[in-house]
């Protein structure tokens, strides 16, 4: 079985205030993480994964996510958000032993970025 | 990169007609699909596995007769909501299979909005 927690239904940040989006996993082996970005009436927009090596995985548009094995964590961050980052956000893991390809998903966390 | 088409990206339908939505891998070939209902500020909700050439796999509790899939070739899948009603109202998005080994990502097609009256 795998899942995924996002715990905060909301980030609020100041532009130019650093960002972190919050991310823990269970899988029952080792996990293949990923986070994805909705705008508003859209698909999801693939931001950056995890697949193994470094635990700082740098994606898309400024962000990373650092990888925590002990913690079962894959926290999103960004530096100086933007106004444009406001969206919402879904983090999503897979187990590397699975065979279906299935990604289960976090509830989403919607980030807004004040001017 | 990867990209995944949807089509038609908003459709209005009647209750008790049928509406098709189709999925397409624009420059790369998908043997596996997968589709999504997402309900208002809601996370995505797994329908269906699409596999090229055989039957789709469909969660517990999707309807396999009122959510019929079809993935005819390497680049389509399509997804028909047979004899529709208003609860079936919802954000359907597929997605599509890449990647060279391993960590495989699922890339994302815009999104059907369907509206049932």
């Amino acid at each position: 079985a795998q899942s995924v927690a996002q715990p905060e239904d909301q980030v609020n940040v100041a532009e130019g205030n650093p960002l972190t989006v919050k991310c823990t996993y269970s899988v029952s082996g080792n996990p293949y993480l990923f986070w994805y970005v909705q705008y508003p009436n859209r698909g999801l927009q693939f931001l950056l994964k995890y697949i193994t090596g470094d635990n700082l995985v740098k994606g898309s548009y400024g962000f990373e996510a650092e990888f925590n094995k002990s913690q079962t964590s894959f926290h999103l961050k960004k530096p100086s958000a933007l106004v444009s980052d406001s969206a919402l956000y879904f983090c999503a893991v897979r187990d590397r032993g699975a065979s279906d390809y299935k990604l289960s998903f976090g509830a989403g966390t919607t980030v807004t970025v004040r001017a | 990169g990867a990209v995944v088409s949807q089509h038609p990206s908003r459709v209005i339908c009647k209750s008790g007609t049928s509406v098709k939505i189709e999925c397409r891998s624009l420059d790369f070939q998908a043997t596996t699909m997968f589709w999504y209902r997402q309900f208002p500020k809601q996370s995505l909700m797994l329908m269906a596995t699409s596999n090229e050439g055989s039957k789709a796999t469909y969660e517990q509790g999707v309807e396999k007769d009122k959510f019929l899939i079809n993935h005819a070739s390497l680049t389509l899948s399509t997804l028909t909501v047979t004899s529709a009603h208003p609860e079936d109202s919802s954000f359907y998005i597929c997605s599509a299979k890449w990647g060279i080994s391993g960590g495989y990502e699922q890339y994302f097609g815009p999104g059907t909005r369907l509206t049932v009256t």
